[in-house]
């Protein structure tokens, strides 16, 4: 079964600080990993993905993760947060062996950035 | 283009009544999911449709919670005798059924259900 884990509940960061926020997975085929961001009182938003290729993938608003085959790992990263990126994260992967499309979603991560 | 769009978006019920959400999901979109959002929680998986195949229910969480898809569009999920701990935010997610594994799901904004 595939799973998903993001280790923080909440991370505060200061603006214009660079940002992580975490997010572990278990599959058992290749993974296909994706960042999603929730706005207060919205839907999820897809922010970027990883299907193969390089391991740093770059999307929306300057985000950009990195993929750890080995570490199964794929954080999430800024270089320079800002206050508008406040909001609520979630990793999912999706797990294709055998056709399938479920995508499992971590508990998410509230980014908190301080003015 | 028009995204996914849910109603209601806010229900409030009373325990005890059966309600339904209703889901319309980005028009060509083969797949659709349903996922649950409580307080505190992530999202917890409920059911998808994928064309014309069997869906996958493994997601729902008790006999009370049904869905179905007609015509490979629109999506309806009921719940009947709803309990408080229904009480969650009801999220539904489309993807073209095309070029997955790569395609990301396509969020509506949700329909917010309290049971009273």
């Amino acid at each position: 079964a595939q799973s998903v884990a993001q280790p923080e509940d909440q991370v505060n960061v200061a603006e214009g600080n660079p940002l992580t926020v975490k997010c572990t997975y278990s599959v058992s085929g290749n993974p296909y990993l994706f960042w999603y961001v929730q706005y207060p009182n919205r839907g999820l938003q897809f922010l970027l993905k990883y299907i193969t290729g390089d391991n740093l993938v770059k999307g929306s608003y300057g985000f950009e993760a990195e993929f750890n085959k080995s570490q199964t790992s794929f954080h999430l990263k800024k270089p320079s947060a800002l206050v508008s990126d406040s909001a609520l994260y979630f990793c999912a992967v999706r797990d294709i062996s055998g056709g399938y499309q479920k995508v499992t979603f971590g508990t998410g991560t509230k980014l908190q950035v301080i003015p | 283009g028009a995204g996914v769009s849910q109603s209601p978006s806010n229900k409030v019920t009373e325990k005890g009544k059966d309600v339904e959400l209703r889901c319309d999901p980005i028009s060509g979109h083969t797949a659709l999911y349903w996922y649950r959002q409580s307080l505190g929680q992530g999202l917890e998986f409920l059911i998808y449709f994928q064309g014309n195949s069997a869906p996958d229910k493994s997601g729902l969480p008790s006999d009370r919670f049904s869905a179905e898809r007609t015509g490979g569009s629109v999506s309806t999920l009921t719940i009947q005798r709803t309990q408080q701990e229904d009480s969650a935010v009801y999220l539904c997610a489309s993807s073209p059924g095309q070029d997955w594994p790569n395609s990301p799901l396509h969020f509506g904004n949700g329909t917010r259900l309290t049971v009273t």
